[in-house]
């Protein structure tokens, strides 16, 4: 079965840090890859995702990632966080041609003004 | 567009009881599911939809049923509520098909289910 691995379960980083959030996955095909974002109180937003193509996505709010498909990796990256980035961060996959997507079981990044 | 909207936004229940979860979107989304999110478990999905009159299971169908009359509703019902039904519950839709661009999911504001 699928599986998504987030590592980092809490991370606390003052504001300027840089962040790396890892997410492996299971699963030897092609897959579609999401990181999603969920600030205190709100619903998820997508902050990013990679289909095909350039392994290197950039995505809102100066985010990116890097699908490593070697790793089966898909980290997210942000050179210099704010305040307004505490929030939980979830990485997501799809299967090609499966209907499910499985998420991990989130980090929650605290930044400190 | 009012996006995915979910009904309640809070709900309590004693053990036993059923109730139904809203969900509606106005994107005309093929694609609607269920999750459920539990502290440190992350997002796990319950069921989900690829149109109207097709519906499948997902990680954790156990206790819930769903059906999808329409493109735009898909409810989800707690036929006999147990404590372990605590949870926030999120409803997600997308386009679905083709080469897969679209795929991403929109959620909703979910609903914060609590069970004595």
């Amino acid at each position: 079965a699928q599986s998504v691995s987030q590592h980092n379960h809490h991370v606390i980083l003052s504001e300027a840090a840089s962040l790396e959030l890892g997410c492996n996955y299971s699963y030897g095909g092609t897959v579609n890859l999401f990181w999603y974002v969920q600030y205190p109180g709100q619903h998820l937003q997508l902050l990013l995702k990679y289909f095909s193509g350039d392994p290197l996505v950039k995505g809102i709010k100066g985010f990116e990632a890097e699908f490593i498909k070697s790793k089966f990796s898909f980290n997210l990256r942000k050179p210099s966080v704010q305040w307004s980035d505490t929030a939980e961060y979830f990485c997501a996959v799809r299967a090609s041609g499966t209907y499910k997507y499985i998420f991990g079981t989130g980090t929650r990044l605290k930044v400190l003004a | 567009n009012a996006g995915v909207t979910q009904t309640p936004k809070f709900q309590v229940l004693k053990t036993g009881q059923s109730m139904t979860l809203q969900c509606a979107q106005d994107m005309n989304h093929e694609y609607m599911s269920w999750y459920r999110q539990d502290p440190g478990m992350g997002l796990r999905l319950i069921h989900y939809s690829v149109g109207a009159g097709i519906t499948d299971q997902g990680e954790v169908p156990n206790g819930y049923n769903v059906s999808r009359s329409t493109t735009e509703d898909f409810p989800l019902r707690l036929l006999s509520a147990a404590p372990s039904q605590t949870s926030v519950y999120f409803c997600a839709s997308s386009q679905w098909g083709g080469a897969g661009e679209d795929n991403e999911q929109f959620f909703g504001p979910g609903t914060r289910l609590t069970v004595l």
